[in-house]
C-alpha cells in the first residue's frame, strides 16, 4: 500500500542554518514524489517534483529510492521559510491519485 | 485566470443532513481531485475525476460522491453528515490525466457539523 510517512510534526530551526524536513515512502512501484507547501493564509501549492531536479527557493530533494525517502533540504533557512510543508506520493502510472504525509510545520527562528 | 475556485467557502450543517460542494478548476485543466483536510493531518484523498469519469476512490464510505460536469467543474456530496465529517475539503485540478500529478488548488470549504 502507498504510504508517505514524515515524522516530525514541528521542526523549529534558526534563521540561517541548514533545514532538513524528512519524508518515507512505502511504495511497490515507480513513484512519483513531491512537496507542497501552505504558507500562512495562502493555498496549498506544489513546492517542488524530483523528476524535475530543480531547485525552488533554495530548496532541494533528492529521490533515494534505496532507503525510500525524498528528504527536502535547504542549507540555509530563510525566517520567509515558515510554513506547512507536505510531503505527496503518486506512481508513474497516469491513472494513480497523489496521497500526502500528514506534514510538517517549520518555524524559523530569528 | 482566478484559478481554483470552490464554493462555498464556509458553512455549517447538523448531524443527518446533506451537503454539496461545488469546484471550477482552471480553464484548461481537465481532472478534478477532491481532498478532505481534517485540522492538523495532511489531505485524505477522496475523489478523482477526469474527462467526467471516475479515475480513483479513497477508503471513505459510500456516503461520500462526486460528479464531474462537461464544463469539468465538480461536486462532492457528502449525505447523512456525522461529526466527524467536520473538515476543510479542497479540490485541486490538473492538466493532464490521471496522476498527472502537478495539483493546483482551491482554498477549501470548510464544513462543520453540529
Amino acid at each position: 500500500a502507498q504510504r508517505v510517512t514524515q515524522p516530525e510534526k514541528l521542526l523549529s530551526v534558526f534563521k540561517g542554518a541548514p533545514v532538513e524536513l524528512k519524508c518515507n515512502y512505502s511504495y511497490s512501484g515507480s513513484p512519483e514524489l513531491f512537496w507542497y507547501v501552505q504558507y500562512s493564509r495562502q493555498r496549498l501549492q506544489l513546492l517542488l517534483r524530483h523528476i524535475s531536479r530543480e531547485s525552488i527557493k533554495g530548496f532541494t530533494a533528492d529521490l533515494n529510492k534505496g532507503e525510500t525517502s525524498f528528504h527536502l533540504k535547504k542549507p540555509f533557512a530563510q525566517e520567509e521559510d515558515s510554513a506547512m510543508y507536505y510531503c505527496a506520493l503518486s506512481s508513474m502510472n497516469r491513472d494513480d491519485k497523489i496521497i500526502f504525509g500528514k506534514g510538517t510545520r517549520l518555524h524559523i527562528l530569528p | 485566470d482566478a484559478g481554483v475556485t470552490q464554493s462555498p467557502t464556509h458553512l455549517i450543517k447538523t448531524r443527518g443532513q446533506h451537503v454539496t460542494l461545488r469546484c471550477s478548476p482552471i480553464s484548461g485543466h481537465k481532472s478534478v481531485s477532491w481532498y478532505q483536510q481534517v485540522l492538523g493531518q495532511g489531505p485524505q484523498f477522496i475523489f478523482q475525476y477526469y474527462e467526467k469519469e471516475e479515475r480513483g476512490r479513497g477508503n471513505f464510505p459510500d456516503r461520500f460522491s462526486a460528479r464531474q460536469f462537461p464544463n469539468y467543474s465538480s461536486e462532492l456530496n457528502v449525505n447523512a453528515l456525522l461529526l466527524g465529517d467536520s473538515a476543510l475539503y479542497l479540490c485541486a485540478s490538473s492538466r493532464q490525466g490521471p496522476g498527472a500529478n502537478v495539483l493546483t488548488f482551491g482554498a477549501g470549504s470548510r464544513l462543520t457539523v453540529l
